[in-house]
């Protein structure tokens, strides 16, 4: 099972908004709404911003969603602030052979 | 308050073997399926296995199939992970991670980590 893609990199301006994807297969992302998204800062433990594609859990900012499209899913982050500064990994379920998938990773930088 | 704490981690030579550890509290811990997930030293996190709530089921990552095994007390809130036949590919911070339950199939809460070196 390979790692989902995502793009190394993703910036934007504090106020803008910024989508990053995770594209996978018809056997994992393509096939269960079930892609979670985890913001992790330098040091830190990560952190779970969406879950089953788009459900924010409490407490987790508005400012972020997420959304599926055939084999690619996104997280959007509009009015983009400072702290959203941090790495961002999708994860999918892929099957009861490989119950678990992460994207390649995508380090955000706020300009 | 969820926490979970892992500990272990140490330096090891390869070919070695080592038993990672992960103490809960703040939920019923026998109520929810539990992770073992790693991020080598620079890089992305790896799904590395999974246990279900009462042990029945176990599933592992290609990468440590055959190699590490995964297993639970629940009268203990703990979480473990048998590490054999250690690779210096294996080096990363090995975090505890509860599943979220109800069907989603994400990780909702993560311990600190605990750092597993390989190295001779």
């Amino acid at each position: 099972q390979s790692a989902l893609t995502q793009p190394a990199s993703v910036s934007g301006s504090p106020g803008q908004s910024i989508t990053i994807s995770c594209t996978g297969t018809s056997s994992d992302v393509g096939s269960y709404n079930l892609v979670s998204w985890y913001q992790q800062h330098p040091v830190k433990a990560p952190k779970l911003m969406i879950y089953e594609v788009s459900k924010r859990p409490s407490g987790v900012s508005n400012r972020f969603s997420g959304s599926k499209s055939g084999n690619t899913a996104s997280l959007t982050i509009s009015g983009l602030q400072a702290e959203d500064e941090a790495d961002y990994y999708c994860c999918s379920y892929a099957g009861s052979s490989t119950p678990r998938v992460f994207g390649t990773g995508t380090k955000v930088t706020v300009l | 308050e969820v926490q979970l704490v892992e500990s272990g981690g140490v330096v090891v030579q390869p070919g070695g073997s080592l038993r990672l550890s992960c103490a809960a509290s703040g939920f019923t811990f026998d109520d929810y399926t539990m992770h073992w997930v790693r991020q080598a030293p620079g890089k992305g996190l790896e799904w590395v296995s999974l246990i279900s709530w009462d042990g029945g089921s176990t599933y592992y990552a290609d990468s440590v199939k055959g190699r590490f095994t995964i297993s639970r007390d629940n009268s203990k809130n703990s979480l473990y992970l048998q590490m054999n036949s250690l690779r210096t590919e294996d080096t990363a911070l090995y975090y505890c991670a509860k599943d979220k339950g109800s069907g989603s199939y994400a990780f909702d809460y993560w311990g600190q980590g605990t750092l597993v070196t390989v190295s001779s």
